[in-house]
Formats: C-alpha cells, structure tokens, sequence
C-alpha cells in the first residue's frame, strides 16, 4: 500500500508570495492533518481534516488555511509568506478504523526569501 | 493548555551503554506516541501507548507509559551507531482533539 505523498518536495518562495502545498493520504485514510516544524518551535499542529470538514485548528494566523477534497486528499495554503514561515511542513493520515495511529508523509521543505 | 516536555534534549551516549529518554505531560491522557526522525526526514511512528501500564519493546527500544504520574520512558538498551535520530514523544488527550510533541530528544550514539 502506498504511503503518505507530499507534493512538491521542496520549494523556495519569495517574501510576500502564497504557496498551496498537497497531501494525498493512504488509500482509504479520511482524517489528514498539517504540521509545520521548525527548529525554533519544534512541531506545531496547523490542522486536521476529517471528511472535508476541518475538525481541528491550531494556533496559526489566518494566512493559514486548508482545505480536503472528497477523495481525502488535502492541500494548504499560505498567503503573504513570511520569512518565518520557512518549515518543514508535514502531513499525516489516520484510518477510520484506528483514528489514534498516524503516518507522516516525507514532508514538504519550504524556503522563503 | 496541554504542554509536553522532554529530556534529556540532548544525549550523547556511547555504543553498548543503556539509557531512557523522559517524557512528562501536563493534562490526563491515555494516549502516548513515540516518533523518530532522521536528519531531514519525516517521522516514522516507533510506538503507541494506549492506556496506563502499556509496555512496547521493539529491537533495542522499549517504551512504557504511567498515566497516573503523566509519565513515559523511552529506554534504550545496548545502543548501537543506527539509533542516532531525534525521538519525539506525543500526546493527544481526546479523539477528536489535535497532537501535541513534545520538542524532541536528538541521540547521538558514538562508536
């Protein structure tokens, strides 16, 4: 079974620009959530989709956003980069059937200049 | 607010030695992850601890869980080059609600 893709795997922005990053969970996985890692802050949750409703928000400003499709794939949004907005954004999938597991995907390296 | 808290942040150990990585949480929860995560990489899920007593081992990792003292360890035995990662520990207190990591423990282990 295929794993967690995120696309694309790397990408450099410029200050001031928006970027939509894309997640496609493991076949038959519904819940998919968004993390941005940063070695300031470490691993923070951004937010969490089940069934294309957005379950769970964290503590990020609105230039965050996100959306899931009806075949579960997710993407994000970034509006107005900041030079701080410079993560590793990851996502992760969790099946119905054991809500509490999740499987990263290898992530999405974002670099704002 | 749930926080999470680990330690050591950092640990140098040498190959063959034995030690436990510490995660503390501050709200009741019966559910406690263990992740690693390579230089660069993405994390990949070690153990998942669902309820007070849990006990995983895995090679050299084992992993316990004290809900009452809000408390898990991460001991590593007999440590060897390959167990050189980051190791974050994870809590999420009800279904339904977002993780929360703790900020990581980075391994080194030295020939």
């Amino acid at each position: 079974k295929a794993g967690v893709t995120q696309t694309p795997r790397y990408l450099i922005k410029t200050r001031g620009q928006q970027v939509t990053l894309s997640c496609s969970p493991i076949s038959g996985h519904r819940s998919v959530s968004w993390y941005q890692q940063t070695p300031g802050q470490g691993l923070q949750f951004l937010f969490e989709y089940f069934s294309e409703t957005q379950r769970n928000k964290g503590n990020f400003p609105g230039r965050f956003s996100g959306r899931q499709f009806s075949n579960s794939r997710s993407e994000m949004n970034v509006s107005t980069l900041e030079l701080g907005d410079s993560a590793l954004y990851l996502c992760a999938s969790s099946p119905a059937s054991q809500p509490y597991e999740q499987y990263f995907g290898p992530g999405t390296r974002l670099t704002v200049t | 607010e749930l926080k999470v808290e680990q330690n050591p942040l950092f640990l140098s150990m040498q190959e063959g030695k034995n030690y436990t990585i510490y995660c503390n949480y501050s709200t009741t929860s019966d559910r406690l992850y263990w992740y690693r995560q390579d230089p660069g990489k993405s994390l990949e899920s070690l153990f998942v601890l669902l309820s007070n007593g849990a006990v995983k081992q895995e090679g050299r990792l084992m992993a316990s869980l004290d809900t009452k003292a809000r408390l898990s360890t991460l001991h590593i035995t007999a440590a060897v080059h390959d167990l050189s990662a980051t190791y974050f520990c994870a809590v999420r207190v009800h279904y339904g609600q977002n993780f929360v990591f703790g900020p990581g423990t980075r391994l080194s282990v030295l020939p």
